[in-house]
């Protein structure tokens, strides 16, 4: 099984709705993010949480918020998507040696915004 | 503040011959830096990585990447690229003053027979 998974997958949704993606792991890291990839742009950190209780917001923030529901959980949600918020998104984990520990990434969910 | 380069959008190479993606770098601290490949509807897989030590550092695959502290400079290499090296390619920097990684914008290797 995969350590970092990811869901839904795929998901097409309408202008002002709102969506939640979940991300969860087994890895049994602290450290969890949620990044979104747009061509030509690279990854770009939306928020992350270095534990239960320690979220934090990255570059690109506003729009979305985040739920950290346990060790293993992160959720992302748009409150009222806007079709700019088009893209893919990943979940990441790394343990707790930070400076030095790669991140673990799930697989990504394709989010459409008509 | 932190930030990545990888000055070249496509890359293209024969099968066989040798293969180099660049990355340049600025960090405020010591940096430790990271390669990502991500291959089709997948997410992104760990390479190799810098913390110290040894400038040429190995990783997956046959990866692998060197170091250049003058140059600020990460380049990743292969010696004899394979098609299935087809890929986006992404270098990640953190320094450590700095709380995460900053992605480059990614690079699409492109592998021919």
């Amino acid at each position: 099984d995969a350590d970092v998974t990811q869901t839904p997958r795929n998901r097409i949704t309408k202008t002002g709705k709102r969506i939640m993606l979940e991300c969860s792991q087994t890895k049994g890291h602290d450290r969890m993010y949620w990044y979104r990839q747009d061509p030509g742009l690279g990854l770009r950190l939306i928020y992350y949480s270095f534990d239960v209780k320690d979220i934090n917001k990255g570059e690109i923030s506003d729009g979305y918020s985040v739920s950290r529901q346990a060790q293993a959980k992160f959720s992302l949600s748009l409150e009222s998507a806007i079709p700019n918020q088009t893209a893919l998104y990943f979940c990441a984990t790394s343990g707790r040696d930070f400076y030095y520990n790669e991140q673990f990434f799930g697989p990504g969910t394709r989010l459409t915004v008509l | 503040a932190q930030s990545v380069a990888q000055p070249e959008d496509q890359v293209n190479v024969a099968e066989g011959n040798p293969l180099t993606v660049k990355c340049t770098y600025s960090v405020s601290g010591n940096p430790y830096l990271f390669w990502y490949v991500q291959y089709p509807n997948r997410g992104l897989q760990f390479l190799l990585k810098y913390i110290t030590g040894d400038n040429l550092v190995k990783g997956s695959y046959g990866f692998e990447a060197e170091f250049n502290k003058s140059q600020t400079s990460f380049h990743l290499k292969k010696p004899s690229a394979l098609v299935s090296d087809s890929a986006l390619y992404f270098c990640a920097v953190r320094d450590n003053i700095g709380q995460n990684f900053v992605f480059g914008p990614g690079t699409r290797l492109s592998v021919l027979p």
